[in-house]
């Protein structure tokens, strides 16, 4: 069964640069969200879109943008990276909200 | 912010051994879900209680969810050397966005 993709799997970026980090939900599904984890830390919720419109908002920098475009891919824009930022992406997607979430293999960020 | 506080934070036990890990949570909640991951790797979804759910199963998981208590917990039976992972439990809010837990570090020794 197809899954949800996430491109690139691994980012190497100097301070103050730009990346953009996407994903593609599994077909038919409506819902993508992103999500955060540090070193040895839980993953935690940045943002999510439903239909192609921001659903909810959490911990996301000013600094982190993100879209949902007309075929449900999402891309999380992430700009004037800080050493802190490296971490591991995680986009997720489900058919509807309130149901199983489905994550991707994730994006390892590491910012030098 | 984190909503699930796991118990306990790192669990040990021989293979064949049944392994509980508990999950406590603070707000009301639509649902409550598990997940596994393995070192450094994605999130794997084990399964999904809804709160008008008190137990369910999948195969050798057993989740039960107490909202009374505000508390979850997930028993995995006749442990493998392959179940050692993170395990988290991650509840949903209102708008959809999953809260996790801390976590538990499972390790099955063989």
């Amino acid at each position: 069964a197809a899954g949800v993709i996430q491109s690139p799997r691994h980012l190497i970026k100097e301070k103050r640069e730009t990346a953009t980090l996407k994903c593609y939900p599994i077909p038919r599904h409506d819902t993508v969200y992103w999500y955060q984890q540090g070193p040895g830390q839980d993953p935690q919720f940045l943002i999510s879109f439903y239909e192609k419109m921001q659903s909810d908002k959490g911990s996301i920098p000013d600094r982190f943008s993100a879209q949902q475009f007309s075929d449900y891919h999402s891309e999380l824009n992430m700009s004037s990276l800080e050493l802190g930022d490296s971490a591991l992406y995680f986009c997720a997607s489900s058919l509807n909200r309130g149901n199983e979430q489905f994550f991707g293999p994730g994006t390892r960020l590491t910012v030098l | 912010s984190q909503q699930g506080e796991e118990d306990p934070q790192a669990l040990s036990i021989q293979e064949g051994e049944n392994a509980t890990m508990n999950c406590s949570y603070k707000t009301s909640i639509n649902n409550l879900q598990w997940y596994r991951q393995n070192s450094g790797r994605g999130l794997v979804h084990l399964i999904l209680i809804r709160s008008n759910e008190r137990e369910k199963h999948s195969g050798r998981l057993r989740v039960t969810l107490d909202t009374s208590k505000k508390s979850s917990s997930l028993l995995i039976t006749a442990s493998r050397a392959a179940d050692t992972a993170s395990y988290f439990c991650a509840t949903e809010e209102g708008a959809q966005k999953l809260v996790f837990g801390q976590g538990t570090r499972l390790t099955i020794n063989p």
